[in-house]
Order: C-alpha cells, then structure tokens, then sequence
C-alpha cells in the first residue's frame, strides 16, 4: 500500500480563492509527523508546513494551514487566499517515528489563475 | 547558514560514462537522503545514511549506482556507466533526529543530469 496518496494531479484556483489539496497517508506507527512542500517550476523543494500525529490543533503558518483528520488518516493543505505566485507542485511527505525514512506522495501541481 | 550543497547543478554526459554528484549537507545534520525526481516516476528515494551510514538503499535502481558518506559533511552518488534513462534531477536532502518526527528535510538544489 502507498504510504502517502494525492489524488488530485491538477487543481486549478482563482486568484485570492482558497484551495484545498488532499494528501492521504497510511501507517501503524503511532508517532509520525506530516510535512508539506512546493516545488516552484524553478526546481527547488520548500518546506511548508509540519503537523505531527500528537498534536491536538491543526498546523498552521501564514497563508498556509493543515486540515489534520487523523482517524481518516487525512492531512490535506489548506491555502488562503491564493496568489500567482501560489502555482507549483505540491507534495505531502510522511516521516514515521521508526525507520526514520520520509515518504512523498506523487504531487498535485496548482495552478493560480488571475 | 549555507543550507544543503549540491554539484554539479547540470551535469550532460555521454551514455557509458561515469557520472559522480555530490552533496554537503547542512552542518549538525545526521541524516542524508538522495532522490531521483522525473516525470513519469515522481520522486524516488534512493538511499538515506544515518550518521554516514547507509541504512536502506533498496530504491538503489541498479548495481550501476553507488553511494558514499565518508565522513558527515561529504556524499556522493556515482553512475557507472550512465544510460540515457538516468537523466533525472537529483536532489540531496538532510535532516536532524534529534527531536523525532517533526524535523523536515532540508533539501539542496538538485543536479540536472542529462545522459545522451
């Protein structure tokens, strides 16, 4: 089974909208931690936002907030009020407490239209 | 700090050659990864070293493919011989245990390789 699943290849956004992409995980380790990155078309991997299985509130940090259902083992991103500057892959990763290997999911690539 | 430190960042060869990327983590770190990212396969972890030890390097795609941590600022991952299904970017990333699950990995760069 994947450990990390995003089912959205594509999403498209209006500028100043919000947008939500999914990321889906599996895992029996109790302790793990749930990361977002974007990749800009200029290559580089950005570290978002963190949310770990032990904490009660969900992530957030700026524009950008984590929807953290753990019983449906769903970590899905949250962007406010979208920018142009907002377009880009985006990846869910998942690190579990053993083993201490990152897993990313395939990505969604957002798209902000004006 | 310089943040994690990857060369070449394009690399064009000739299918058979040799091919040698290199990484300097960010300093304090005690984990590396390397990853192949390409289109049609996404992001593939190859191999991560804990404390410059390899500790799984089952994403290793072939016996073509070698890694090294000498020491805890240096890595490299070599292609021997390279192949034109090589060409991918390759990206190095570090990352601290030292408070568990919630440190990201920091990641360099990448190297564009193009195998022709």
């Amino acid at each position: 089974a994947q450990k990390i699943t995003q089912t959205q290849p594509g999403m498209f956004v209006q500028e100043k909208e919000a947008v939500t992409l999914d990321c889906t995980y599996d895992t029996s380790d109790p302790s793990y931690g749930l990361f977002w990155y974007k990749q800009p078309s200029s290559g580089e991997m950005i570290f978002l936002i963190y949310q770990g299985s032990y904490d009660q509130q969900n992530a957030t940090e700026g524009r950008y907030s984590l929807n953290f259902q753990k019983a449906r083992k769903s970590a899905n991103l949250v962007i406010s009020a979208s920018q142009l500057g907002d377009s880009a892959m985006y990846f869910c990763a998942m690190r579990e407490g053993t083993g201490n290997q990152f897993y990313f999911g395939t990505g969604t690539s957002l798209t902000v239209i004006p | 700090d310089a943040g994690v430190i990857q060369s070449p960042r394009h690399e064009v060869t000739e299918m058979g050659q040799e091919v040698t990327l290199r990484c300097k983590p960010i300093s304090g770190h005690d984990y590396l990864f390397w990853y192949r990212q390409t289109m049609m396969r996404g992001l593939e972890l190859l191999i991560y070293f804990n404390n410059n030890v390899p500790i799984d390097d089952s994403g290793m795609p072939e016996d073509r493919f070698s890694a090294k941590m000498p020491n805890a600022s240096f890595s490299t991952l070599k292609i021997q011989p390279s192949e034109p299904r090589d060409s991918a970017v390759y990206f190095c990333a570090s990352s601290l245990w030292a408070s568990g699950v919630g440190n990201e990995q920091f990641f360099g760069p990448g190297t564009r390789l193009t195998v022709l």
